[in-house]
């Protein structure tokens, strides 16, 4: 079936410098999308979501964009601190249904 | 509002038993997701339950099961473990309204070992 996957398994990054974390989907009828972030331990916490009718939004330190032409959805988390560490999912939903489908995430390292 | 709550939030169960979990969604969402988190398969979807009724299903055998009380409240059932059920159990709850699909709010989770 039709699933969500992510480019990169492990990102690691300096504090201070910007993430990008990025997530592929194949479902042309998906129409929402969110970013989930678990830290170790804990459940999956929503971070942002954004409708297939948007192209950018933006929350704290956080920006998601969605490109639908090539079926990509990124996280950019500006000035990136130690507390970013955790694992980052994608999710989506398509077609009216109410279960999200999730990436297998991408666990984000941040050195101090 | 107070958060998804969970509990037990530890298990440690033997082969052949059974286990209940359950979760108490947030106040006024009326649907409740379950999914298992494994480090190989990461997060499965097991059942999502709307008004009292198995709205949704993903792929698990029978002796995974669940039910919804009219207060929301979800618990989930694993009969005869096996070893390939120790995971850390996962409840989500979403409002579902008339919109479409809600964002799913994750509980703590329960980590089930089954030894």
């Amino acid at each position: 079936g039709e699933s969500v996957g992510l480019h990169l398994p492990t990102l690691s990054v300096q504090e201070g410098d910007n993430s990008i974390i990025n997530c592929a989907y194949s479902n042309s009828a998906s129409d929402y999308f969110i970013w989930y972030k678990q830290e170790s331990g804990k459940g999956p916490q929503f971070i942002i979501d954004i409708r297939s009718n948007m192209d950018k939004r933006q929350g704290q330190r956080v920006t998601v964009l969605l490109n639908k032409t090539v079926k990509h959805l990124s996280l950019q988390i500006a000035a990136t601190q130690p507390g970013d560490s955790a694992v980052y999912f994608c999710a989506e939903n398509s077609g009216g249904s109410y279960i999200p489908t999730f990436g297998r995430g991408t666990s984000l390292i941040v050195h101090p | 509002k107070a958060g998804v709550t969970q509990t037990p939030r530890y298990l440690i169960k033997t082969r052949g038993q059974q286990v209940t979990l359950s979760c108490s969604p947030i106040s006024g969402h009326r649907s409740v997701s379950w999914y298992q988190q494994t480090p190989g398969q990461g997060l499965q979807f097991l059942f999502e339950y709307f008004s009292e009724t198995q709205r949704n299903k993903g792929n698990f055998p029978g002796r995974f099961s669940g039910r919804q009380f009219s207060n929301s409240r979800s618990e989930m059932n694993v009969s005869t473990l096996e070893l390939g059920d120790s995971a850390l159990y996962l409840c989500a709850s979403s409002y579902q309204g008339t919109g479409g699909p809600d964002t799913q709010y994750f509980g703590p989770g329960t980590r089930l070992t089954v030894l």
